[in-house]
């Protein structure tokens, strides 16, 4: 089974700051990577698909890079509602989500 | 638009089955390009895909729970549900069921229920 491994588990970060994640595949999978949100409570929501393509409705702030076995989620300039946890996860043999990576107020 | 809910016993006993069903709405659940997933997280924990199938019935789970699951599809409902079986407490979770658009030119799972908490009691 592939794994996926993000870091950092916790990120502490202002308004206005660049936030970088990564999550790194266990083996390759190409570009087939999917970026997640979720807020307390609330179910996740889909950020990114094929590493680096913006959902519809999704600000701009937010771009997702790399391939293979390596990939990153950006958010230019952080703002107020983007305090949330983020989870990666790979479709290229079944599905796997990474631990997530929670984004907070420093 | 497409909308999809869960629904089920919120309280599971023991060594019992978790029996959920997921209602889609504003779309039809027998579109060619898509499955129809089950994800579940533990509380605090992160998320952990369970399974998806699609309208044929064709499905595919993962391996670590592969012996107590089932997922089913029921196209004149449109619905898809998921049975676990031999519940510990560790099975006590939020649980989602989502579209997977799966392979598409737009993959990922979305949209997603609103969830639902299963308690596994002693």
């Amino acid at each position: 089974d592939i794994q996926m491994t993000q870091s950092p588990t916790t990120l502490a970060a202002s308004v206005g700051d660049r936030v970088t994640i990564t999550c790194r595949a266990s083996q390759t999978i190409s570009t087939w990577l999917a970026w997640y949100q979720q807020k307390p409570g609330k179910a996740p929501k889909l950020l990114m698909y094929k590493a680096s393509s913006l959902e519809s409705g999704v600000p701009s702030r937010f771009s997702g890079s790399g391939s293979g076995t390596e990939f990153t989620l950006s958010i230019s300039s952080l703002q107020p509602d983007d305090f949330a946890t983020y989870y990666c996860q790979q479709y290229t043999s079944y599905r796997t989500f990474g631990q997530g990576t929670t984004v907070e107020v420093k | 638009q497409l909308q999809l809910k869960e629904s089920g016993p919120g309280l599971v006993k023991a060594s019992e089955t978790l029996s959920l069903t997921c209602t889609v709405s504003g779309g039809s659940i027998s579109s060619n390009n898509y499955y129809w997933g089950w994800i579940r997280q533990p509380p605090g924990k992160g998320l952990e895909w369970i399974g998806s199938i699609n309208y044929s019935g064709s499905s595919y789970y993962n391996t670590s729970l592969k012996s107590r699951v089932t997922i089913s599809v029921d196209t004149s409902k449109s619905q898809f549900s998921l049975k676990v079986t031999s519940v510990t407490a560790a099975d006590t979770a939020v649980y989602y069921c989502a579209r997977d658009r799966g392979l598409t030119s737009t993959p990922g799972f979305d949209p997603w229920g609103q969830g639902a908490l299963v308690t596994v009691s002693s």
